[in-house]
This record gives C-alpha cells, sequence and structure tokens, in this order.
C-alpha cells in the first residue's frame, strides 16, 4: 500500500524568498510521484513528475523536486517566489503495476507575502 | 484541442435526490479518472476505468454511487438518494495510460450542493 503525507498545511513566503514545501511518501514498490498545482477558480494543473528517471526533476514555472529514497521525500522547491505562485500544491504518489492507485496528498496552501 | 469537460459545473439538488454528473475526457485517452474534494480537502480517489477492463471502482464510498463510461468516450457519475454530506467538488481526469506514466489532465469539475 502506499500513501502520501504533506507535512505542512500553509506556508507563507516573502515574495523573491526561496519556496518549501515538504511531501513524504510510503510505498511498497517503486513509485511515480508527482506535484499538482490548483490555482483559485481553476483546474489542477501538473508541474512535475518522477518516474524513476534522474531523481532531480525539473517542471514548470521555475519549480524543481528531488527524489530521496532514503528520506522517503519528494519535497517542492523554488528559488525565488512569485506573486503568481499562491495557489494549492498537492503532492501525487502512484504505482505502476496491475492495482494502479493514485494517492493524492491533503494539499499545501502556499501563501506568497508582498 | 479541447480539454476535459465536465457538466454541470454546479449542481444545488435537495437531499434525497439522485443527481448524475458527466464528463468528456480528451479525445484518445484510455484512462478516465473520477475524484472528489471536500472544502479544505485533498483529492479523494473515486473510480478509475482504463480501455475495456473492469472499472477500479475500489474508492466509492457506498453503493449510492456508481459510474459508467461508454468505450473510451463520455462517462457518467451517479449518486443516488443525495445526503448532505456528498457536498463537495466533483473532478474528472483523463491521461493516455496509467496515471503513474502519464500526465492527468483534469476538468473544471462540477460543485455538487445538497440541501
Amino acid at each position: 500500500a502506499q500513501s502520501v503525507t504533506q507535512l505542512d498545511s500553509h506556508v507563507s513566503v516573502s515574495e523573491g524568498t526561496p519556496v518549501l514545501l515538504r511531501c513524504n511518501y510510503s510505498s511498497s514498490y517503486s513509485p511515480s510521484l508527482f506535484w499538482y498545482v490548483q490555482h483559485p477558480n481553476k483546474g489542477l494543473q501538473l508541474l512535475l513528475k518522477y518516474t524513476s528517471a534522474a531523481t532531480l526533476v525539473k517542471g514548470i514555472n521555475g519549480f524543481e523536486a528531488e527524489f530521496k529514497k532514503s528520506e522517503t521525500s519528494f519535497h517542492l522547491t523554488k528559488p525565488s517566489a512569485h506573486m503568481s505562485d499562491a495557489a494549492e500544491y498537492f503532492c501525487v504518489v502512484s504505482v505502476m503495476n496491475r492495482d494502479d492507485k493514485i494517492i493524492f496528498g491533503k494539499g499545501t496552501r502556499l501563501h506568497i507575502l508582498p | 484541442g479541447a480539454g476535459v469537460s465536465q457538466s454541470p459545473s454546479n449542481k444545488v439538488t435537495e437531499k434525497g435526490k439522485d443527481v448524475e454528473l458527466r464528463c468528456d475526457p480528451i479525445s484518445g485517452h484510455t484512462a478516465l479518472y473520477w475524484y472528489r474534494q471536500r472544502l479544505g480537502q485533498g483529492l479523494e480517489f473515486l473510480i478509475y476505468f482504463q480501455g475495456n477492463s473492469a472499472p477500479d471502482k475500489s474508492g466509492l464510498p457506498s453503493d449510492r454511487f456508481s459510474a459508467e463510461r461508454t468505450g473510451e468516450s463520455v462517462s457518467t457519475l451517479t449518486i443516488q438518494r443525495t445526503q448532505q454530506e456528498d457536498s463537495a467538488v466533483y473532478l474528472c481526469a483523463s491521461s493516455r495510460g496509467l496515471a503513474g506514466a502519464y500526465e492527468q489532465y483534469f476538468g473544471p469539475g462540477t460543485r455538487l450542493t445538497v440541501t
């Protein structure tokens, strides 16, 4: 079975400062990991995904995430926050076997302070 | 091309009534997912269709919930005898294959309010 935990329900950072959104997972098999973003009144959009290739994954809008198997983590980072980054972020774990399951974290709301 | 569409965008219904929600996936996408998102919560997996395989219904919360999909096209999610706890946004997503490998494309959702 797999699970995903987003450690912070809310994160506030000042514009121009680094962003760190934390995600830990557990999985009996090699997982695929994703980050999705949901802007207010908009649909969910894929930011980036890890599927057993390079452990450092670059996504859209300057975001990246590093898969750390030893720490079972897949934290999302961005060097410099922008006001447009304010949104809800979801970490997702999936296992590619015949019982493909998709598990969404509870989400982290990112607030950007001017 | 067109993205995933869902209808209606909003639905208000009385407790005890049945509702039907519709999802039109992206053409050619073999996989289709339904999720429920309660206010302030993450996404809760409901059901998954992949090609002609039997659907994975493991996320359906009760036997009042059912879903159908015609081939690799339209899907409907039906909730019978609605309860107030069914109030949520229902999201549909499609992908080219198993979502473990392929990006899911999400529709705008149907906001269901049960009064």
